[in-house]
């Protein structure tokens, strides 16, 4: 119950093109939903957040879409580029003391 | 604000050798966390720190060893190394937003 499931385990999308990556969830006392996004050698960083009292935020080229009927929730990368290749990791919290992450997504943005 | 920083960057261990992963924030952050992440896995909690002077375990805690005497620091004891130990160590700290800074990482083998 306290899992985040992810996929795919591997994305590659056309430059341009539309990054779909996508979670599910069963805990229904999740109430924050981070996305985090890491490049090869560095840490994951924050990328976008969203709380379960809106169905989507925006924030330039990346969406969240948030199904709370569904317990899914997905990001969307609009105009993908080189530079989004990375590693997503989808996360979720109670507001307790820990984050429960999802196991990654590695994107590959052909140029 | 370096945030999060961890020493050192790489580390090689013979079998049976103990040393410790070094973590300090200078972002008054009550929260840190310290998490191990395998070859094209996520990330595994193994301790966390609510204060100082608080710890627990994680998902992952067997053959580690942390202590919290200050906000700033939380190093991560390894006394007995293991080939199972070889990973990419990250520390983490969050604050009351929910949101987790990850420092950059050590990569450590075991041989």
């Amino acid at each position: 119950q306290q899992q985040v499931k992810q996929s795919p385990q591997s994305l590659i999308v056309q430059k341009g093109g539309i990054s779909i990556i996508n979670c599910a969830y069963e805990n229904t006392a999740f109430d924050y939903f981070p996305w985090y996004q890491q490049f090869p050698g560095k840490g994951p960083a924050l990328l976008i957040a969203i709380r379960p009292d809106v169905s989507e935020k925006k924030e330039g080229r990346f969406t969240i879409s948030f199904n709370k009927s569904a317990k899914q929730f997905s990001l969307h990368i609009m105009d993908s580029q080189p530079g989004d290749s990375a590693t997503y990791f989808c996360a979720a919290t109670a507001g307790d003391d820990k984050i429960i992450f999802g196991k990654g997504t590695r994107l590959h943005i052909l140029p | 604000n370096a945030g999060v920083t961890q020493t050192p960057k790489f580390r090689i261990l013979k079998i049976g050798q103990s040393m410790t992963l070094q973590c300090t924030q200078d972002m008054n952050h009550n929260y840190m966390y310290w998490y191990r992440q395998d070859p094209g896995m996520g990330l595994k909690l193994i301790y966390y720190s609510v204060g100082a002077g608080i710890t627990d375990k994680g998902e992952v805690p067997n053959g580690y060893n942390v202590s919290r005497s200050t906000t700033e620091d939380f190093p991560l004891r390894l006394e007995l190394a293991a080939p199972s130990q070889t990973s990419v160590y990250f520390c983490a700290g969050s604050g009351a937003e929910d949101t987790q800074y990850f420092g950059p990482g050590t990569r450590l083998t075991v041989l």
